[in-house]
């Protein structure tokens, strides 16, 4: 099993509209959760650190289930400029590595 | 959060080559990481660079195909050794960004884009 698994998507949504998609992590102790935004040919550029029980940035919202260990990032009032693939990033207590997921596409159309 | 310049932002080498990538950041870290992202697919681990240690290696990657150099706190260079096509991939550099006890997260260079041929 794959230490962070996401839904590739790709999620085609039109402009102003709402989209959510998860991202879930095998190890139990895992503290530290990252949403990070990656434009094609592009660096990973961090979108959000997640903390607790979740945060609000904006139009972006992160929510963490520890008990069903997943995270999930909401976007609300979808821009053409959202379009992006989303890589959820965790990291485990007393390590310096990170886990990378594969990558949510999003695609935002007119 | 820190500033990474790398370089060269992209190349193209002939197999059997060797191509030195260099990572600079505007402030002192302790750690830096080097990763591999293959076409379609997302970052893997290649090693952690420490100043004045030898890099950690992830399983898959030795040394001798990526020696990396750490000489200060705000500089660092990965070479991908006797390339291979195999090797085309987009490499780049991470440190970490903390007010410490608070890690809010990770800052990458912005890659280099290699095509061997």
């Amino acid at each position: 099993r794959k230490e962070v698994e996401q839904d590739p998507g790709p999620f085609n949504v039109p402009e102003g509209a709402t989209v959510a998609f998860n991202c879930t992590y095998s190890n139990s102790a895992s503290q530290s959760f990252f949403w990070y935004r990656q434009d094609c040919r592009k660096e990973p550029k961090l979108l959000m650190s997640v903390y607790s029980s979740g945060n609000e940035d904006g139009r972006f919202t992160a929510q963490l289930n520890r008990a069903s260990q997943y995270i999930s990032l909401l976007i609300r009032d979808s821009k053409l400029s959202d379009s992006a693939t989303y890589l959820c990033v965790v990291k485990t207590p007393n390590d310096y590595k990170l886990s990378f997921g594969a990558g949510t596409t999003v695609t935002v159309r007119a | 959060s820190a500033v990474i310049s790398q370089k060269p932002s992209r190349d193209i080498c002939q197999r059997g080559t060797s191509l030195t990538i260099q990572c600079q950041v505007d402030s002192q870290v302790t750690m830096m990481f080097w990763y591999r992202q293959q076409p379609g697919q997302s970052l893997t681990l290649i090693a952690t660079a420490n100043q004045g240690s030898e890099a950690t290696y992830e399983s898959g990657f030795v040394i001798d195909k990526f020696p990396i150099s750490r000489p200060n706190l705000t500089f660092s260079t990965l070479t991908v050794s006797n390339m291979s096509p195999e090797d085309s991939s987009i490499y780049l550099c991470s440190v970490e960004f903390q007010v410490p006890p608070i890690v809010y997260g990770y800052t990458f260079g912005s890659g280099t884009r290699l095509t061997v041929v």
